[in-house]
């Protein structure tokens, strides 16, 4: 079975700061891999999604994937963070021949104005 | 804008009373996931639905939790009894799986139904 390990469960950072959220899986097969991002009191949300191609994935708000096989790691990336951008962060894996998603336990980022 | 619905949004309900929660899936998807979200455990797998069928339920305690598809605008989970230990946010999500293998694509939650059993 697979899993998702996400190294930071609360990141604290400033306005304008960079962001890096780890989230590394465990699976030897072919995946699809996802970040969601559940704002305070709201359902989960789809920020980008990898399923195949360009290895690096762009998605909403200006947030971006790296999807390196060698290290099955997908990290999320923003240049410069807002305070809009307070929320909870979950990567999550669908391994092939699997109907579901496997979630981390989420990343909760603080962002001070 | 297609939405997966939840209702309701909030329930209070004491030990041992019936809770049944619904979800209207987004219409076209064929696949009705249950999921229940905690501090302590974060978000877990309940059951999931292909089709109105269900194909896993192992993620929900037998004897008190039910999941169901009367039809394809509607799955429904009851807890009967309640317990505190079920307080939590229990969100649907509904996606299109494609493909003989099922692999599959994203998902898109609902609003949530945020259970507090006193």
């Amino acid at each position: 079975a697979q899993s998702v390990s996400q190294h930071n469960h609360h990141v604290i950072l400033s306005e304008a700061a960079s962001l890096e959220l780890g989230c590394n899986y465990s699976y030897g097969g072919t995946v699809n891999l996802f970040w969601y991002v559940q704002y305070p009191g709201q359902h989960l949300q789809l920020l980008l999604k990898y399923f195949s191609g360009d290895p690096l994935v762009k998605g909403i708000k200006g947030f971006e994937a790296e999807f390196i096989k060698s290290k099955f790691s997908f990290n999320l990336r923003k240049p410069s963070v807002q305070w809009s951008d307070t929320a909870e962060y979950f990567c999550a894996v669908n391994a092939q021949g699997y109907s579901t998603l496997t979630f981390g336990k989420g990343t909760m980022l603080l962002v001070s104005p | 804008d297609a939405r997966v619905t939840q209702t309701p949004r909030h329930k209070v309900t004491e030990m041992g009373q019936e809770v049944t929660m619904r979800c209207q899936p987004i219409l076209g998807h064929n696949t009705v996931f249950w999921y229940r979200q905690t501090m302590m455990q974060g978000l877990e797998l309940l059951a999931y639905f292909r089709n109105r069928a269900p194909l896993d339920d192992s993620g929900m305690p037998k004897d008190r939790f039910s999941a169901e598809m009367p039809d394809a605008t509607l799955a429904t989970l009851k807890i009967q009894p309640s317990e505190p230990r079920d307080s939590a946010v229990y969100f649907c999500a509904s996606g299109l799986v494609l493909g003989r293998e099922g692999t599959g694509n994203e998902q898109f939650f609902g609003p949530g139904t945020r259970l507090t059993v006193l």
